[in-house]
């Protein structure tokens, strides 16, 4: 069985400073890791994935994570947080060859000006 | 390409009231997904389609969801009757294959927000 803990459930930055959203996994195989960004009023978009190729995946915006498998961690960060970024975010584990997502709890990204 | 269309946006109902929601996937994606987002938390799997078959329902309760995919594009999903604990969003998704795999990610719709009163 597969599960995720977003460590914080709220992340407060000021703009331009670096932004660090942490997500352990546990997964019972060799698992496909996600990252969504779900803006207020807004569907779950996708960030970037992690399918077993590079350990350091990069994404839209700026951001990019990176599979630790020692740790199972999967963490999303970016170098300069901008205003825009605020949002909720969700970390996702699936089994690598299963279909079925399982989403953390979310952690909510405040930038403040 | 046009995204996953859900309707609609926004339901209140009285407890006990039934409520109807409708997804259209983007075209050519087999699968087809329910998920439920209670304030708060992650989005949990109802039920995911593939083509108009059901492969996994395990978390639905059928005892008041429902949920159909006639001709195996188009899905509606049925509450009925609906308790104070489905207010919540429901959102539907739709991935060329089976997702979870690199190759199928899953693209959402808005969602549907439903509160019971």
């Amino acid at each position: 069985a597969q599960s995720v803990t977003q460590l914080d459930s709220h992340v407060s930055v000021s703009e331009g400073t670096p932004v660090l959203l942490r997500c352990n996994y546990s997964s019972s195989y060799s698992p496909s890791l996600f990252w969504y960004v779900q803006h207020p009023n807004k569907g779950l978009q996708l960030l970037l994935k992690y399918t077993s190729a590079a350990t350091l995946v990069k994404g839209i915006n700026g951001f990019e994570a990176e599979f630790k498998k020692s740790e199972t961690s999967f963490h999303l960060t970016k170098p300069s947080a901008h205003m825009s970024d605020a949002a909720e975010y969700f970390c996702v584990v699936s089994a690598r060859y299963g279909n079925k997502l399982v989403f953390g709890a979310g952690t909510i990204l405040r930038v403040k000006s | 390409e046009a995204g996953v269309a859900q309707s609609p946006r926004y339901k209140i109902i009285e407890k006990r009231q039934s409520v109807a929601f409708w997804c259209n996937p983007i075209s050519g994606h087999a699968t087809l997904y329910w998920y439920q987002q209670i304030l708060g938390q992650g989005p949990k799997l109802l039920i995911q389609f593939q083509n108009n078959g059901v492969v996994d329902d395990s978390q639905l309760p059928k005892d008041r969801f429902s949920a159909e995919r006639l001709k195996g594009v188009d899905s509606t999903l049925k509450i009925q009757p609906a308790k104070l604990e489905d207010s919540a969003v429901y959102l539907c998704a739709s991935s060329f294959g089976q997702g979870g795999s690199g190759a199928n990610v899953l693209t959402f719709g808005a969602g549907s927000r439903l509160t019971v009163l």
